[in-house]
């Protein structure tokens, strides 16, 4: 069964530095989100991708942050300078249509020392 | 804004059993979908469940139903003949159904309630 595939598992970068994560979304799948989960807090949007560029985007997602498409199937999250607050587990997901099911990675866990 | 509530932070139940997980939202739309899912432990979110505010028909998947009351704002998920595979981390979410405009991509979702499946 297809799903959503997410690298790396676990990050670890210092403050200042720029991480990007990386997402192959589901082949056929035209929607792209990422979404974070800061410890013990809820799971928060970021921003939905279609058609080459952004759709929607949550206050969170700030001119530190950006994602592409670079080709045919990775979706990346880059986040140019981490602080120490951007540490949370960070999902990716794809839907077919807006109206389908978001299908989820297994997500990476950015720590940000 | 819309706002989802888990007040359970955390559930248990013996196998075999029924148990119910409560969730609660607030929103001033009339159309929109309330999403139940599941993230096993080291494991992806999947969907357990879905409901369309427009249908008065409670959804239902196998062992899984939900109990929708929309004047109540509130959306439980039921679990019936509980088995070990069910242990995991149940999100409840919402999203608009807006045709355009606002926010009609993104998940809304609570906290989460960690079921833990005795034996």
């Amino acid at each position: 069964e297809p799903e959503v595939t997410q690298t790396p598992s676990h990050q670890v970068t210092q403050m200042g530095q720029e991480v990007i994560l990386r997402c192959v979304p589901i082949s056929n799948h035209l929607y792209f989100y990422w979404y974070r989960q800061i410890l013990g807090q809820k799971v928060e949007f970021l921003v939905s991708f279609y058609n080459n560029e952004i759709s929607e985007k949550s206050e969170i997602f700030d001119d530190q942050f950006s994602v592409e498409r670079p080709d045919g199937s990775n979706f990346t999250l880059k986040i140019r300078s981490t602080k120490l607050e951007d540490s949370a587990m960070y999902f990716c997901a794809s839907s077919e249509t807006r109206y389908n099911e978001q299908f989820f990675g297994p997500g990476t866990r950015l720590t940000v020392l | 804004a819309q706002t989802v509530t888990q007040s359970q932070p955390e559930m248990s139940v013996q196998e075999a059993e029924t148990v119910t997980l409560s969730c609660t939202y607030d929103t001033s739309e009339s159309d929109y979908y309330l999403f139940w899912y599941k993230q096993p432990p080291s494991r992806q979110m999947i969907l357990v469940i879905r409901q369309e505010a427009y249908k008065q028909q409670n959804a239902t998947e196998n062992r899984f139903s939900v109990n929708f009351q929309k004047a109540a704002k509130s959306f439980s998920l039921k679990i019936s003949d509980s088995q070990l595979g069910d242990a995991a981390m149940y999100f409840c979410a919402y999203r608009s159904q807006r045709e355009s405009g606002g926010s009609n991509y993104k998940l809304t979702f609570g906290k989460g309630t960690l079921l833990t499946v005795n034996p």
